[in-house]
């Protein structure tokens, strides 16, 4: 079946330090890849998506590439700031399925600091 | 920005009661999902729901579950009764089409702690 796989958290971070979050998973076809992002006391954000190989989604200064070669979609942000700190979490939804359910990974805490 | 809402936002119950989750859609939205996440662990699927009908439910939908759209703004979840381990957050999600690359929104979710 299918499934992601992220990194175990927290990542701990101070401002304006890089972010990778890295995220793999197992699919048969080509599924569409999303970042979801939960910040305290709140439900569950998209943060960007990607939909195909190659496609790069990008979104309040995050991005995420989606690789086949490596079935990766790994989350990178150049330069965090405090109220970045969340739960992200990677996501995949099937090719070609009506009513999709999403298949999510772990989710990874980031927690950065002044 | 249209958002899902769900209420209430915190519930507690003994074990063996029923209860019910409600959740408003994006209005123009047709598709309709329930997820759930135990303390500590992964954001589990449910059951989706198009066009009055479920179009596909996991195993943790046993005949203890239930959906239902009793009018044209509200989706609910019902659990017939409920036990220990059907404590979580429940996330409520709507999506405009059924496709896979069309996007879930999600609400703040029903903390549900059962006694």
């Amino acid at each position: 079946g299918n499934s992601v796989t992220q990194m175990e958290g927290p990542v701990t971070l101070s401002e304006e330090a890089f972010l990778t979050i890295n995220c793999t998973y197992t699919a048969t076809g080509y599924p569409s890849l999303f970042w979801y992002v939960q910040y305290p006391g709140e439900g569950l954000q998209l943060l960007l998506k990607a939909t195909k190989a190659d496609d790069k989604g990008s979104n309040k200064g995050f991005e995420a590439t989606y690789r086949k070669e490596t079935t990766s979609f790994h989350l990178e942000k150049g330069s965090v700031q405090v109220s970045d700190s969340a739960v992200y979490f990677c996501a995949l939804t099937r090719p070609q399925a009506a009513g999709n359910k999403l298949t999510f990974g772990g989710g990874t805490r980031v927690l950065v600091k002044p | 920005e249209p958002e899902v809402t769900q209420t209430p936002s915190h519930q507690v119950t003994q074990m063996g009661q029923e209860v019910i989750l409600r959740c408003v859609p994006i209005s123009n939205h047709l598709y309709f999902y329930w997820y759930r996440q135990i303390l500590g662990q992964k954001v589990e699927f449910l059951v989706s729901f198009y066009n009055n009908e479920i179009s596909e439910k996991s195993e943790i939908f046993d005949d203890q579950f239930s959906v239902e759209r009793p009018d044209g703004s509200n989706f609910t979840l019902k659990i017939r009764s409920t036990k220990l381990e059907d404590s979580a957050m429940y996330f409520c999600a709507s999506s405009e089409g059924g496709a896979g690359n069309q996007p879930q929104h999600f609400g703040d979710g029903t903390r549900l702690s059962i006694l």
